[in-house]
């Protein structure tokens, strides 16, 4: 079964800095990796979706990493602000139906 | 709407009472998922509908729990005689396909559960 794990599990930082978040998993036959945001009594917002096949991808202050074979991916936050204080989870999709989750990292960018 | 909706947003029931929590998925979307995230654990699956039929209930946790899909489009999870254990948030997400798609799955706000 696919285990997802990310480190750490929480992260304060200031305003400013920037910094990466880390996800690995066990089986790196996915279909693609997704970063997600949840905020507090809020639901999940995809931030970026990389496809098995591609190695990276971009979104404004963020860039996502994949390294398939290794089983790692990297969330990448440049210049950090209050706003991006949340909970980031990985997800990974290694089956055909469902994502795997992991518990995810919950930064604090303190202004 | 434009996004996945859910509801009750919470709910809050006596141990040993049934419980319906609804999702609404993007209009469009054939594929509709259920997951559950309990205190300080993350995500886990629970189910996922083609249409209206589920060929993946493997992370259903017991026969206490089901779900259903009607036209399509709106689901119901059903939660039978509650335990405290069960406490938790209750997310739907759909997508365009579902399968072996490489896409994004949209989530909705969640349904929060507290079994007393």
């Amino acid at each position: 079964k696919q285990e997802v794990t990310q480190i750490p599990a929480a992260l304060s930082v200031p305003e400013g800095e920037n910094l990466v978040l880390n996800c690995s998993f066990t089986d790196s036959a996915i279909y693609n990796l997704q970063w997600f945001r949840q905020d507090p009594g809020k639901g999940l917002t995809s931030l970026l979706l990389i496809q098995s096949s591609q190695r990276e991808q971009t979104s404004g202050r963020l860039n996502a990493s994949l390294d398939k074979s290794s089983g790692r991916s990297t969330l990448y936050i440049a210049a950090s602000q209050p706003g991006d204080s949340a909970t980031y989870l990985c997800a990974v999709k290694s089956g055909a139906n469902n994502l795997f989750f992991g518990t995810g990292t919950r930064l604090t960018v303190i202004p | 709407g434009a996004g996945v909706s859910q509801s009750p947003s919470n709910k809050v029931t006596e141990k040993g009472k049934d419980v319906e929590l609804r999702c609404d998925p993007i209009s469009g979307h054939t594929a509709l998922y259920w997951y559950r995230q309990s205190l300080g654990q993350g995500l886990e699956f629970l189910i996922y509908f083609q249409g209206n039929s589920a060929p993946d209930k493997s992370g259903l946790p017991s026969d206490r729990f089901s779900a259903e899909r009607t036209g399509g489009s709106v689901s119901t999870l059903t939660i039978q005689r509650t335990q405290q254990e069960d406490s938790a948030v209750y997310l739907c997400a759909s997508s365009l396909f579902g399968g072996s798609f490489e896409e994004t799955q949209y989530f909705g706000p969640g349904t929060r559960l507290l079994v007393l």
